[in-house]
């Protein structure tokens, strides 16, 4: 099956620095989410970008689809933008996502 | 508009008893998936509905567990004789037509098994 991988594991920022997360997948994919859970536990979705590029306020979101990767970008980062994101891909003829393992995200004040 | 509902929030239940977790998806979605997520990791697919039909069960972990959604909306997973490595959270999620429509999840459901 189609494995995805999200670096890095952890990240600690500032208030107000600017970060990259990134996606990686072993085959083609016909969709691509990212999604934030926020600490309650909820999953918000971010963006659905199976290519190019797509931006919402202070994120934006690139998949480039032909070597297979994704980065998620956020800029001027909150404390509320603390959590973990996931990237999830939708692969073959399966209607499911296929979840990476996250990136985990503290933003300190 | 409304997004996807799940009841109960919490359950705590007893180590043999049976549960039953609910979903109400987003009106007029056609599909409709549930997920288990354990602590530190990302959901994992359990099955998945196109209308009332059960499309892909191939996640179901064993036999104790089985969904229906008789009317093509709300849908049930239920879980027979609880064990305690049951204990997750239980995501539902819908999508407006089928095959790489995005999805959006529901507020989960968080089991205990005591």
């Amino acid at each position: 099956g189609i494995q995805v991988e999200q670096s890095p594991p952890d990240l600690i920022l500032q208030e107000g620095a600017n970060s990259t997360l990134r996606c990686n997948f072993s085959d083609s994919v016909n969709n691509l989410q990212w999604f934030h859970q926020n600490p309650w536990g909820q999953l918000i979705n971010l963006f659905y970008i199976p290519s190019g590029t797509k931006q919402n306020g202070r994120l934006s979101a690139t998949t480039v689809a032909t070597e297979r990767y994704s980065l998620l970008y956020i800029s001027s980062s909150q404390t509320t933008d603390s959590g973990v994101y996931f990237c999830a891909v939708n692969w073959g003829s399966q209607g499911n996502l296929i979840f990476g393992k996250g990136t985990k995200l503290s933003v300190k004040p | 508009g409304a997004g996807v509902s799940q009841s109960p929030r919490y359950k705590v239940t007893k180590r043999g008893q049976d549960v039953a977790l609910r979903c109400d998806p987003i009106s007029g979605h056609v599909s409709l998936y549930w997920y288990r997520q354990a602590l530190g990791q990302g959901p994992e697919f359990l099955t998945y509905f196109n209308y009332e039909a059960q499309q892909d069960k191939s996640g179901l972990p064993n036999d104790r567990f089985s969904a229906e959604r008789p009317e093509g909306s709300i849908s049930t997973l239920t879980i027979q004789r609880t064990e305690q490595r049951d204990s997750a959270m239980y995501r539902c999620a819908s999508s407006l037509g089928g095959f790489g429509d995005e999805q959006y999840f529901g507020p989960g459901t968080r089991l205990t098994v005591t």
